[in-house]
């Protein structure tokens, strides 16, 4: 069974269009997370939730709108997509989080965003 | 503010031998803990192996071990006896900022 899954696996889109990319989770876990790769490999995390609160929220413009509706699923919604915004973005989760020894994270597939 | 650096874009090593990627990273916190992860051509992010900094014994998962030198803030992997499996981008990493760096593609020559 998939643990950690995301939907789509690839989205293409016009720039200026909304798009909303889902993840889910059955590992029972407590924490999720959203992480964006450039082209050039650099992987940088933008969002994490714990029991539906956010706890990380690192400078993202505010087109990005992560949400929760319960601990399994942390969607991320992108409003007006700009070219910049294509990527890879990877969602993943975590047992819980503490800010000092967070536990091992496990990733989901990815879903390749390519904004045209 | 926490850096992570690998100075190694990419590497090769023949299938059955030893290689050694690097990783240096920069942190004021005084507990923290480091990871490898590695993504294949599957895209998959993979957890290879993590040490907890109050730790002084190196990690060791199977093949695979780090040399953890914490005054020099060096966290390098060790892959022996290679496999063409290993082939991969590999990233370190360190909470508690979860900081990547920018990776070492490793090619495995058969």
């Amino acid at each position: 069974d998939t643990a950690v899954s995301q939907t789509p696996k690839y989205l293409v889109t016009q720039m200026g269009n909304d798009k909303s990319i889902k993840c889910e989770q059955n590992l029972g876990h407590d924490t999720m997370y959203w992480y964006k790769q450039d082209s050039k490999k650099f992987l940088k995390i933008m969002f994490s939730y714990n029991n539906k609160e956010l706890i990380i929220n690192e400078t993202v413009p505010n087109r990005f709108s992560p949400k929760s509706p319960d601990k399994a699923h942390l969607n991320l919604h992108i409003n007006s997509l700009e070219l910049g915004d294509s990527a890879v973005y990877f969602c993943a989760s975590s047992q819980s989080f503490q800010r000092l020894a967070p536990d091992t994270q496990y990733f989901g597939p990815g879903t390749r965003l390519t904004v045209l | 503010a926490q850096t992570v650096t690998q100075s190694q874009p990419e590497m090769s090593v023949q299938e059955a031998e030893t290689v050694t990627l690097s990783c240096t990273y920069d942190t004021s916190e005084s507990n923290y803990y480091l990871f490898w992860y590695k993504q294949p051509p599957s895209r998959q992010m993979i957890l290879v192996i993590r040490q907890e900094a109050y730790k002084q014994q190196n990690a060791t998962e199977n093949r695979f071990s780090v040399n953890f030198q914490k005054a020099a803030k060096s966290f390098s992997l060790k892959i022996s006896d290679s496999q063409l499996g290993d082939t991969a981008m590999y990233y370190c990493g360190a909470t508690n900022k979860l900081i990547f760096g920018t990776g070492t593609l490793l090619a495995v020559q058969p």
